[in-house]
């Protein structure tokens, strides 16, 4: 159980153009969904924590304008990456918290998308 | 604010020998303590987790830690290593009260030789 998708696992864009990745919950709800980035060797990075039906939580230093984060329903949420430029080339990893845990305190992580900004 | 430190950001170690992956933390409030494997281009997976009680949490794989308080620690260890652990190793930190919001630690990649 609590397995998380995303899609696509790989994705390359030109310069300006947006990329959607997707985040699924399988076999569970989830209130609470967060979106990382990390980096070659480096460690993960908190970009936003999203909410079923409200708005998102940036962390300090992202730019909501940029990184689009949908959660419309309790198994999908989706970044969108809007006029990508290469150095927003990265590994972006969502993971899920739960539904009805109240404050749970684990998080089931999606595989992660590899976007490529050329 | 809370931080994690991993001390060794590379660790190599011979099949079949102890493996010790350190992790120290900093939190104002008790903590919960994770910690995560990562295989590359893949998302984590949870090792094990350390949120109240017996201070010893045994993981899947044969991996345990123990959460030390007056050392603000939670190595990570296996007693006999296996090619397969070979991977990177995430310690992490959330406050219980902060709705799981996860701090990493920066990781460290464990080489396993024969």
């Amino acid at each position: 159980g609590a397995v998380v998708s995303q899609h696509p696992s790989r994705v390359i864009c030109k310069s300006g153009t947006s990329v959607k990745i997707e985040c699924r919950s399988l076999d569970f709800q989830a209130t609470t969904m967060f979106w990382y980035r990390q980096f070659p060797k480096q460690s993960l990075m908190l970009m936003a924590t999203s909410n079923e039906g409200s708005k998102a939580t940036y962390e300090q230093g992202v730019e909501k304008d940029k990184f689009l984060i949908n959660h419309a329903s309790l198994t999908l949420s989706t970044l969108t990456v809007t006029s990508a430029h290469p150095e927003d080339s990265s590994f972006y990893i969502c993971s899920a918290r739960v539904y009805g845990q109240g404050l749970s305190y684990e998080q089931y992580f999606g595989p992660g998308t590899r976007l490529t900004v050329t | 604010a809370q931080s994690v430190t991993q001390l060794g950001s590379h660790v190599s170690v011979s099949e079949g020998a102890l493996v010790l992956l350190r992790c120290n933390y900093s939190s104002s409030v008790p903590p919960y303590l994770f910690w995560y494997v990562q295989y590359p281009n893949q998302g984590l997976q949870l090792l094990l987790k350390y949120t109240t009680g017996a201070t010893l949490v045994k993981g899947i794989n044969g991996f345990e830690a123990e959460f030390k308080k007056s050392e603000t620690s939670f190595h990570l260890t296996k007693p006999s290593a296996h090619m397969s652990d070979a991977a990177e190793y995430f310690c992490a930190v959330s406050d219980p009260g902060t709705a799981s919001k996860l701090t990493f630690g920066t990781g460290t990649r464990l080489q396993v030789t024969l």
